[in-house]
């Protein structure tokens, strides 16, 4: 296993289209996060997972963003009618729940660019 | 709710010093769990050291240790023997007992030569 990998890494779209953003997660990790992290902040908590359960989303975002795991594994994260505002750093992570050190791990993360 | 602040945006420290960087947290769960993961400037995210809120003794991994005071709820980030590869970001994050898992504002570290 090769880690938490995320797809596409750079994605330059106009303002109003829809993305969607890949993660796969460690294979064994039944938990998946997704933050968003801007120029020299701290990622930004949006939404995780149990296996295929979303347990919580952020109540910062607003319905444009949707995020599935549909059998466990991968998940997705689409944000529909981007506006400039959505540009960011959009990074996955996975632990194990029941870890002795339930780290996150993360990907290198997507970069989005609403122009 | 549970929320994690980090008052130091930047430092400066003399390399070969030891630094330290502040983490305080709040959060009702009783069981919890502390972690500080350093940002380089090439943007990977690297997890550095853990501090369950049971744990009897401070965590220390190498040249990191985790000053914890659990009555004071902070989670202090010491570095010893800093070294230039040290600059970077440095995100304290909690766990909380539903697994969900917040970060600070983060603290930018430069090391002097």
């Amino acid at each position: 296993d090769t880690g938490v990998s995320q797809n596409p890494r750079h994605k330059i779209t106009k303002r109003g289209q829809n993305v969607t953003f890949r993660c796969d997660p460690i294979s064994e990790h039944n938990r998946l996060y997704w933050y968003r992290q801007t120029l020299g902040q701290g990622p930004e908590f949006l939404t995780y997972f149990q296996n295929e359960a979303q347990l919580e989303k952020s109540r910062l975002l607003s319905d444009r963003f949707s995020a599935e795991r549909p059998k466990g594994s991968f998940s997705t994260l689409e944000i529909q009618r981007t506006e400039q505002g959505d540009s960011a750093m959009y990074l996955c992570a996975s632990s194990q729940q029941d870890s002795p050190i339930p780290e996150a791990f993360f990907g290198q993360g997507t970069r989005l660019t609403v122009v | 709710a549970q929320k994690i602040t980090q008052t130091q945006p930047g430092m400066f420290v003399q390399e070969k010093e030891a630094v330290t960087l502040d983490c305080t947290y709040d959060t009702s769960d009783p069981s919890y769990g502390l972690f500080w993961y350093k940002q380089p400037s090439s943007g990977e995210m690297i997890f550095l050291i853990y501090q369950g809120s049971y744990d009897q003794q401070n965590a220390t991994e190498g040249r990191y240790s985790l000053n914890f005071q659990k009555a004071r709820k902070s989670a202090n980030l010491v570095i010893s023997a800093s070294q230039l590869g040290d600059s970077a970001m440095y995100f304290c994050a909690m766990r909380g007992e539903d697994d969900k898992i917040i970060f600070g504002k983060g603290t930018r570290l430069h090391i002097l030569p």
